[in-house]
């Protein structure tokens, strides 16, 4: 099983819908959990970081943490064209600091 | 302004032919990293390094080498790049708040793409 698991998509919504993206991880000591979007060609950038069971909101984005079903979303209200990257969800495993495993993405599209 | 910054941007090598791709951050960071990006395989990190002078292997050390002599500056090694080595690269730095606190978040650079051929 890998570390960690997104749904794989790609997901495509139109302008102003909830978008919703899912990410699974194995290590049950995990404690740490960040999601980064990436635009084609560009590096990561950290939309939202979760430590604690439940929902963290900010802006427009809600992450949700469940460690009971070791299972991490992101929702994307009222999306935008230019929401459209792709979503990466990324674990710091267990107790060690510094080490981030990635996902393989979802590729997220918002059409007009 | 906060960056991590590699050098080069773009690069195309022959096989065999070593090259060093280089990572500085301003930030005082104690972490640092690199990853390789591939289609449908994702962001894997090839080493890390908790500061200077401790570096451990990643989920793809092979081929690849790292030194940490400064806090800044963390330079990826391809003594003998081959044609699967092509990829996007990417250096990232965090701060160590300790083990008392959370993780923060890693700053990635803009990437290098490499072609070996």
């Amino acid at each position: 099983q890998k570390e960690v698991e997104q749904n794989s998509g790609p997901l495509s919504v139109p302008e102003g819908a909830i978008a919703s993206l899912n990410c699974t991880y194995s290590d049950r000591g995990s404690q740490s959990f960040f999601w980064y979007r990436q635009y084609s060609g560009k590096s990561p950038e950290l939309i939202m970081s979760i430590y604690s069971n439940g929902d963290k909101e900010d802006g427009r984005f809600t992450a949700q943490l469940n460690k009971a079903s070791q299972y991490v979303s992101l929702l994307i209200r009222d999306s935008q064209p230019s929401d459209s990257a792709t979503y990466l969800c990324a674990v710091v495993r267990g107790s060690t600091l510094g080490r981030l495993y990635f996902g393989r993405g979802t590729q997220l599209t918002v059409w007009p | 302004e906060a960056q991590v910054t590699q050098n080069p941007r773009y690069l195309i090598t022959v096989t065999g032919k070593k090259l060093t791709v280089t990572c500085s951050q301003n930030m005082n960071h104690e972490y640092m990293s690199w990853y390789r990006q591939d289609p449908g395989l994702g962001l894997r990190q090839i080493y890390y390094s908790m500061n200077v002078e401790v570096t451990d292997k990643g989920d793809v050390p092979e081929g690849y080498k790292v030194s940490r002599k400064e806090k800044r500056n963390f330079p990826l090694i391809l003594e003998s790049p081959s044609p699967n080595q092509t990829s996007l690269y990417f250096c990232a730095s965090s701060r160590d708040r300790g083990r008392e606190d959370r993780d923060t978040e890693a700053f990635f650079g803009q990437g290098t793409r490499l072609t070996v051929v």
